[in-house]
């Protein structure tokens, strides 16, 4: 059973990069890695996916700042997000989708939370 | 964006009683790329219901889910005490994914 685990670096300043790590222990060739964010006591929202391929997309509103990778050699999938505010404080999530359907988010890691703060 | 607005927000109930959930769409979705999560706290979501009405694998029998267009229900027979928490309609029919802003199942 494929099983994930985020990792990063709890504490960001405002206007840095966050960057973030999802392991995958299992084949990272299956699904479709997708990350969702949740801020304190909110409602969850989609940031984008990324398949080992290398294709990708993500929400509109977030783009210009996402980058998402998956690096096959060492089973990890890559989240950087860009010029973060407070208003990027949240639990963020790396989440599976079926190559099928790639939106079906089958597997979720445990999450990793940021704050971003001076 | 197809936004989701879920009702009611919050609902007071008792174990064993039944729980009906409902999540209206803006626009109209296929069915098959519409999810019920349940998140209990400090947990991540786990998928429920898929396809509008397929149970996810090792969910017990007393969640449904039905619908189609842009009206969707989870349905929760016999409320067991672990079911009570946050459940969130998905839909990833149309980029970019959207969430519902959840409904909260608490005891009465």
């Amino acid at each position: 059973q494929v099983r994930l685990q985020e990792s990063g670096p709890g504490l960001v300043r405002p206007s840095e990069t966050l960057s973030l790590t999802c392991t995958v222990s299992g084949s990272i060739g299956i699904y479709y890695w997708n990350w969702i964010r949740q801020p304190p006591g909110k409602e969850l929202e989609w940031i984008g996916y990324v398949f080992f391929s290398g294709s990708s997309n993500s929400k509109p509103s977030l783009k210009r700042r996402v980058v998402m990778s998956v690096d096959t050699s060492k089973n990890e999938i890559s989240l950087q997000l860009s010029s973060v505010t407070a208003a990027d404080t949240a639990m963020y999530f790396c989440a599976g989708g079926p190559r099928a359907v790639a939106g079906r988010l089958e597997i979720w890691g445990r999450g990793t939370m940021v704050t971003v703060s001076a | 964006e197809i936004v989701l607005t879920q009702s009611p927000a919050t609902l007071s109930l008792s174990p064993g009683e039944s729980a009906t959930l409902s999540c209206r769409a803006s626009q109209r979705l296929s069915s098959s790329y519409f999810a019920w999560f349940q998140q209990r706290p400090g947990q991540p979501p786990r998928l429920l219901i898929y396809g509008a009405s397929g149970r996810a694998t090792g969910i017990p029998d007393r969640f449904s889910g039905s619908g189609s267009g842009t009206d969707f229900t989870l349905t929760i027979s016999r409320l067991e005490p672990e079911d009570f928490a946050m459940y969130y309609c998905q839909q990833h029919d149309r980029a970019p994914l959207t969430f519902g802003g959840g409904t909260h199942v608490e005891f009465k």
